[in-house]
């Protein structure tokens, strides 16, 4: 049974500092998701990484997914305020669709 | 392009009474699923549909729980005298019918069960 888990569950940091969320994963998976929620709010798409060694970047998020390691990790560079929310990863099941999601990782951003 | 729209966004019932929550999923899309979320967690796949057939249910409960999505309409999540540990967030999200696709959620429906 795949299981996704993430670390760490909670993060505070301050602005202008760098951090890690690892997202390791139990069984063999060839796509990993990585998603962000706004408190009340729904999911949005950050990333989709297929295969070994793909690495995505959007502004301050660099997303990387080690498929032999079954672990991606998202980056967070100079952290700014606003992307202070709940970040889920959720890996590709046995089936084409099913997802599994990760219990999510909170992180908050003092100015 | 409007995203993946649900209604209501909060729906309040007291136990013994149903629940109907809709789904209409992104233009060009043709997979439905449905998931839920309890405070604090992650989500926990329900149900895959697509247009007139349920393809995997293995995550919905045997009873009070169904879900259809057809021909014409939304997609529904019905819930049959509600009880309280049905309380949570539910979400739709809909994908192109070609796997690995991005699923896209829409804003949700908040049951509270009193």
């Amino acid at each position: 049974e795949l299981k996704v888990e993430q670390n760490p569950l909670f993060l505070s940091m301050q602005e202008g500092k760098n951090y890690t969320i690892y997202c390791n994963y139990s069984t063999t998976s060839d796509r990993l998701y990585w998603y962000r929620q706004d408190p009340g709010k729904s999911l949005e798409s950050l990333f989709v990484l297929l295969s070994n060694g793909a690495v995505k970047q959007e502004g301050r998020l660099m997303a990387s997914l080690d498929t032999k390691a079954r672990l991606s990790t998202l980056h967070i560079t100079a952290a700014v305020h606003d992307l202070s929310a709940t970040y889920f990863c959720a890996v590709g099941g046995d089936s084409n669709y099913q997802l599994i999601w990760g219990a999510g990782t909170k992180l908050i951003i003092k100015p | 392009n409007a995203g993946v729209m649900q209604n209501p966004r909060h729906l309040v019932r007291r136990r013994g009474q149903e629940a109907r929550l809709r789904c209409s999923p992104m233009k060009g899309h043709s997979h439905v699923y449905w998931y839920r979320q309890l405070p604090e967690e992650g989500l926990k796949f329900m149900v895959y549909l697509q247009k007139e057939n349920i393809i995997d249910e293995s995550g919905m409960p045997k009873e009070r729980f169904s879900a259809e999505f057809p021909k014409e309409g939304p997609s529904i999540l019905r819930i049959q005298q509600v009880v309280r540990g049905d309380s949570a967030a539910y979400f739709c999200a809909s994908s192109p019918p070609a796997w690995q696709e991005t699923q896209y959620f829409g804003p949700g429906t908040r049951l509270l069960v009193l």
